[in-house]
């Protein structure tokens, strides 16, 4: 199994909500990342669990807040966002070695109203 | 920090015609990869070269990665309509475990 789910595939939300993304993988992957794409662009490093913590914060608003609740789940909490938060949301996952090739999820495409 | 630069940013081309998208990184890297995003679609895994010099083939599509381990190709021979889509080089250096992604090329295959 080479997937990585990510629910929902859409989002629209208004500036006030709070919503959550969802991504999973059973590969027995040790790393997971959040990425932000907007169209015409390459992913965007957001944040990095490595063995369930939290190692990277590519210096994220705090309306982004992320959970690895085990090594198979990672969520992204949003909160009061801005409408040019709108993008594509990748979640991603790799074994913690040399090669650390990206599986990526097929990502949830927020629009913020 | 670490800039991968590829170019070009957008290709045209006609069916059956060649492609190539090159990668320069500012620093050696420990290893590149590539990945391709179909429109609409997520980034997927192509291939990663390691060593100085490697070159890769998968069917139409060779890699290339430099002497220096600071640049990388893709070429594609004789495009088809199914090889539209960005693709994504994507250096490693030292000890980092995470990729610094070029900007993309995007490939647009004319019938």
């Amino acid at each position: 199994d080479t997937e990585v789910t990510q629910t929902p595939k859409h989002l629209v939300m208004g500036m006030t909500n709070k919503k959550s993304l969802k991504c999973e993988q059973h590969m027995g992957h040790r790393a997971m990342y959040w990425y932000k794409q907007k169209a015409k662009k390459p992913p965007e490093l957001m944040f990095v669990y490595s063995y369930e913590k939290l190692s990277i914060n590519e210096s994220v608003p705090s309306r982004f807040s992320p959970e690895c609740p085990n090594s198979s789940l990672l969520n992204l909490h949003l909160h009061a966002l801005q409408p040019e938060d709108s993008a594509l949301y990748l979640c991603a996952s790799a074994e913690v070695d040399s090669k650390n090739i990206q599986y990526f999820g097929a990502g949830t495409r927020l629009s913020v109203l | 920090g670490q800039q991968v630069m590829q170019i070009p940013q957008y290709q045209h081309v006609q069916e059956g015609e060649d492609f190539t998208t090159y990668c320069n990184s500012s620093t050696t890297l420990s290893n590149i990869q590539w990945y391709k995003q179909r429109p609409g679609g997520h980034p997927v895994f192509l291939i990663q070269l390691v060593k100085s010099g490697e070159v890769k083939k998968q069917k139409r599509l060779t890699f290339q990665f430099g002497e220096a381990k600071k640049n990388s190709s893709l070429h594609i021979t004789a495009t088809q309509t199914t090889d539209v889509g960005t693709y994504f080089c994507a250096g490693l250096s030292g000890g980092s475990y995470i990729p610094t992604f070029g900007r993309g090329t995007s490939l647009i295959v004319h019938p």
